[in-house]
């Protein structure tokens, strides 16, 4: 079974600060990962993802991840935050030969202070 | 495209009332899925479809039903409500039948009193 764990409910960083989010998996065979931001009152929408093929996958509004596969994690980052990033972020994993449906990290609320 | 469509944006429900959330898109995909997003517990999988006149129950499939007689629409129906089913309710698409990203619509806030 599939199972993703984020690690920390809620981030607080600085303007300009190194944003840091992190998520491990739990897979016995190639996973699919995602993340997904969802700002206040909105549904999801996809940051970035990554399949196969290169593991530092870059994605919108600065933000990047790198597939680790021996430490089975996917974190995710970006150089400097903005107040705007402010938001809920959740990662989440669909498994090769599996029924494509996805497991969700429980999210973490990044917090952006002036 | 406008993408996936919920309505209502809002709701409040007495209980044992009964009401359906409607989801539609017009991206013209295949997989479409109904979540519930409850404080600090990420989304659970209510059902799923993958494609029309196929349905199959989630996580947590208990006091809710679902149709697909179309490949645009997917709604959820709530027959007798409950306080526990206060939650805001998501509806997502997947192109194909891949291993792909979804399509998140807007949301339903649901309040049973």
């Amino acid at each position: 079974a599939q199972s993703v764990t984020q690690l920390g409910s809620h981030v607080s960083v600085s303007e300009g600060a190194l944003v840091l989010l992190r998520c491990n998996y739990s897979s016995s065979v190639p996973p699919y990962l995602f993340w997904y931001v969802q700002y206040p009152n909105q549904g999801l929408q996809l940051l970035l993802k990554y399949t196969t093929g290169a593991t530092l996958v870059k994605g919108i509004n600065g933000f990047e991840a790198e597939f680790k596969k021996s430490e089975t994690s996917f974190h995710l980052t970006k150089p400097s935050a903005h107040m705007s990033d402010a938001a809920e972020y959740f990662c989440a994993v669909i498994i090769s030969g599996g029924s494509y449906i996805p497991t969700f990290g429980r999210g973490t609320s990044l917090i952006v202070h002036p | 495209n406008a993408g996936v469509t919920q309505t209502p944006k809002f709701r409040i429900l007495k209980i044992g009332q009964s009401m359906t959330l409607q989801c539609t898109q017009d991206m013209n995909h295949n997989y479409m899925y109904w979540y519930r997003q409850d404080p600090g517990m990420g989304l659970k999988l209510i059902y799923y479809s993958v494609g029309a006149g196929i349905t199959d129950k989630g996580e947590v499939p208990n006091g809710y039903n679902v149709s697909r007689s179309t490949t645009e629409d997917f709604p959820l129906r709530l027959e007798l409500a409950a306080p526990s089913q206060t939650s805001v309710y998501f509806c997502a698409s997947v192109p194909g039948q891949g291993y792909n990203e979804q399509f998140f619509g807007p949301g339903t806030r649901l309040t049973v009193l």
